[in-house]
């Protein structure tokens, strides 16, 4: 069963940048998306990568400012967040995404975008 | 963009009962690829129902999911405690993948 952890959450002002990262239990020769949860409301696709770091999906209030990427070696994925803003503040999970549906959910990692 | 709209927001059902929960959809879902998503309080999704009405690994056959084109239902026959919790709907026929709303079963 594959596992997925991430890290890198935390609290910074509007304007500011953070980089998550997902480490995976194995191997995984599948997409991976990241899919977000404001506090108290419902999901969000926020960005998907596929297995060979060659083809990324963006929501359009992401494009620009977030960069997905993976290394295969290291079994991670990463989302570079830029020019946080507080419509941001979410918990951040990390799915693999099979045919897109998402089948393995890391626990997430909480992002809050406050001034 | 599609836009899923589920109903009820919430579902009052007590403990053995069946639970229906829907999920409409703003234009046709193209080969039903449309998935079912449980979360409890304080925990992660996870994955009930892909194609419309195929069950993930581990899941209980007392979930079962129909529906085609723009409507499709998520039944719970037997509601046990531990199914008192949100349930999602999402689409994965084109970009950008959305979600409903979400509907809360409670007792």
């Amino acid at each position: 069963e594959l596992h997925l952890v991430e890290s890198g959450g935390g609290t910074v002002q509007p304007g500011e940048s953070l980089r998550l990262s997902c480490v995976a239990s194995e191997p995984n020769y599948s997409w991976v998306a990241w899919v977000r949860q404001a506090p108290g409301k419902g999901l969000e696709w926020v960005a998907s990568i596929d297995q060979d770091d060659r083809e990324t999906n963006y929501v359009d209030s992401v494009q620009g400012r977030f960069m997905v990427s993976r290394d295969k070696a290291a079994r991670s994925v990463y989302l570079q967040m830029n020019d946080l803003r507080v419509d941001d503040t979410a918990t951040y999970y990390c799915v693999r995404e099979r045919v897109g549906v998402y089948d393995s959910w890391g626990q997430g990692t909480q992002v809050i975008v406050a001034s | 963009e599609i836009v899923l709209t589920q109903s009820p927001d919430t579902l009052s059902v007590s403990p053995g009962e069946r639970a229906t929960l829907s999920c409409r959809a703003s234009q046709t879902i193209v080969n039903n690829y449309l998935a079912w998503y449980q979360q409890r309080p304080g925990q992660r999704p996870r994955l009930l129902i892909y194609a419309a009405t195929t069950r993930a690994t581990g899941i209980p056959d007392r979930f079962f999911g129909s529906g085609s084109g723009t409507d499709f239902t998520l039944t719970i026959n037997g509601l046990g405690p531990e199914d008192f919790a949100m349930y999602y709907c999402q689409h994965y026929t084109s970009l950008p993948r959305t979600f409903g709303q979400g509907t809360k079963v409670e007792i």
